[in-house]
């Protein structure tokens, strides 16, 4: 069964600092891994969408990168502001039938960036 | 629609009382999954539709917990005689079946039970 775990549960970080949310997972056999910012009382809203094959994707600030064979992956965020503040989720996708991905979350990590 | 919108946004039920949480998935997308996030947790998968067909409830945790989507667009779940237990918010999602797999969330249904 996957587990995934992201630690620490919680971060602050002062405005302006690069950081990495880091994500770790049991099953390396996986068919993508999607990280996702969840504000509070919102739902989920998808960030990066890394596939199987791919080591790393890039937008804006945001950079995942995906290392299967240790079971890793992390989120940098560079030049955090205050708006980034959220819970940064970790969901690992299990292939599923017709190219669909079930997902296993870790519990998230909650960011918060000080002015 | 333009993303995936789920109704109510809130529900408060009396303990034993039936409820109904509605999902209209993105317009075109054939796949839907349906998660529940306990306060302070990562959501956890409950079943999976493609089009209408129901493929995967093993996540639904008790048979008081029902899912349909009968023409395979809006889908209905449903929780019979709901207990303390099922405070949660219950989260939508939707895909195309294409070779990304990305999933889209709608914003939930936030389920208290009294």
């Amino acid at each position: 069964k996957q587990e995934v775990t992201q630690i620490p549960a919680a971060l602050s970080v002062p405005e302006g600092e690069n950081l990495v949310l880091n994500c770790s997972f049991t099953d390396s056999a996986i068919y993508n891994l999607q990280w996702f910012r969840q504000d509070p009382g919102k739902g989920l809203t998808s960030l990066l969408l890394i596939q199987s094959s791919q080591r790393e994707q890039t937008s804006g600030r945001l950079n995942a990168s995906l290392d299967k064979s240790s079971g890793r992956s992390t989120l940098y965020i560079a030049a955090s502001q205050p708006g980034d503040s959220a819970t940064y989720l970790c969901a690992v996708g299990a292939y599923y039938t017709g190219a669909n991905s079930k997902l296993t979350f870790g519990k998230g990590i909650t960011l918060s960036v000080r002015p | 629609g333009a993303g995936v919108s789920q109704s109510p946004r809130y529900k408060v039920a009396k303990r034993g009382q039936d409820v109904a949480l509605r999902c209209d998935p993105i317009s075109g997308h054939v796949s839907l999954f349906w998660y529940q996030q306990a306060l302070g947790q990562g959501p956890e998968f409950l079943t999976y539709f493609q089009n209408e067909a129901q493929l995967d409830k093993s996540g639904l945790p008790s048979d008081r917990f029902f899912a349909e989507r009968p023409e395979g667009s809006v889908s209905t779940l449903k929780i019979q005689r709901t207990q303390q237990e099922d405070s949660a918010v219950y989260l939508c999602a939707s895909s195309l079946a294409r070779t990304d797999g990305e999933a889209f969330f709608g914003q939930g249904t936030r389920l208290t039970v009294v």
